[in-house]
């Protein structure tokens, strides 16, 4: 069965505090991962999309990388504004994605 | 990627009453997508609105309670039916595909009474 998991569940950072969320995955067919932003009452926004093990992407102070078992979010020299849920999505064979649980960073100044 | 308009963003619902959520996309996907998350949770896919045809509703989820239609490539409804407490949540759609990364709406926070 088709399984991704987030670590740690919650991160709480001091601002220009910089680490990394993982995200594990086990699908039988992976087509895709994807990392979103999603902020209290408001729908996931995209972040990245990768595609296969070794790709990176940047986006401002965060960083996503792949494997062929996991991804990381990097999020360098962080911001309060950087505090929200991050939530992370495999692409299935059926196009249909499967999320994690999410990890929930809060960036004090 | 594409821009999904989700309405209504919120709504008060007496029980045993019917809603209707709209999305529209402002270019064609290939796939839409009806989730719903509860408060603190992630997301649970309910149905993939498939165009021109039935959904294909997720264990759990049936279409006498979550009709669905997808008359075209950028636009899509989800009525959540006969409402109880229980349907309180917040109702997502999402599309991508065909050259577009899968992005959501705002989402529609139901609340039952």
């Amino acid at each position: 069965e088709d399984q991704v998991t987030q670590s740690p569940e919650a991160l709480r950072l001091q601002e220009g505090e910089s680490s990394s969320l993982n995200c594990s995955y086990t699908v039988s067919g992976l087509r895709g991962l994807f990392w979103y932003r999603q902020d209290p009452g408001k729908g996931p926004e995209f972040l990245f999309t990768l595609y296969s093990a070794g790709e990176e992407k940047e986006k401002e102070r965060l960083k996503a990388t792949l494997t062929k078992k996991e991804s990381f979010l990097h999020i360098t020299a962080p911001k309060p504004e950087d505090s929200a849920t991050y939530l992370c999505a495999v692409l299935r064979d059926d196009y249909k994605l499967s999320f994690g649980a999410g990890t929930t960073v809060t960036v004090r100044a | 990627s594409a821009v999904i308009s989700q309405k209504p963003s919120r709504d008060i619902c007496q029980r045993g009453t019917s809603l209707t959520i709209q999305c529209q996309v402002d270019s064609q996907v290939t796939m839409m997508f009806w989730y719903r998350q509860q408060p603190g949770q992630s997301l649970t896919l309910i149905a993939t609105a498939n165009q021109g045809s039935e959904a294909t509703y997720e264990s759990g989820f049936v279409i006498d309670k979550f009709p669905i239609s997808r008359p075209n490539l950028t636009f899509s409804t989800l009525t959540v039916s006969n409402m109880s407490p229980e349907d309180s949540s917040i109702y997502l759609c999402s599309g991508g595909g065909g050259g577009h990364d899968y992005t959501f709406g705002s989402g529609t926070r139901l609340t039952v009474v």
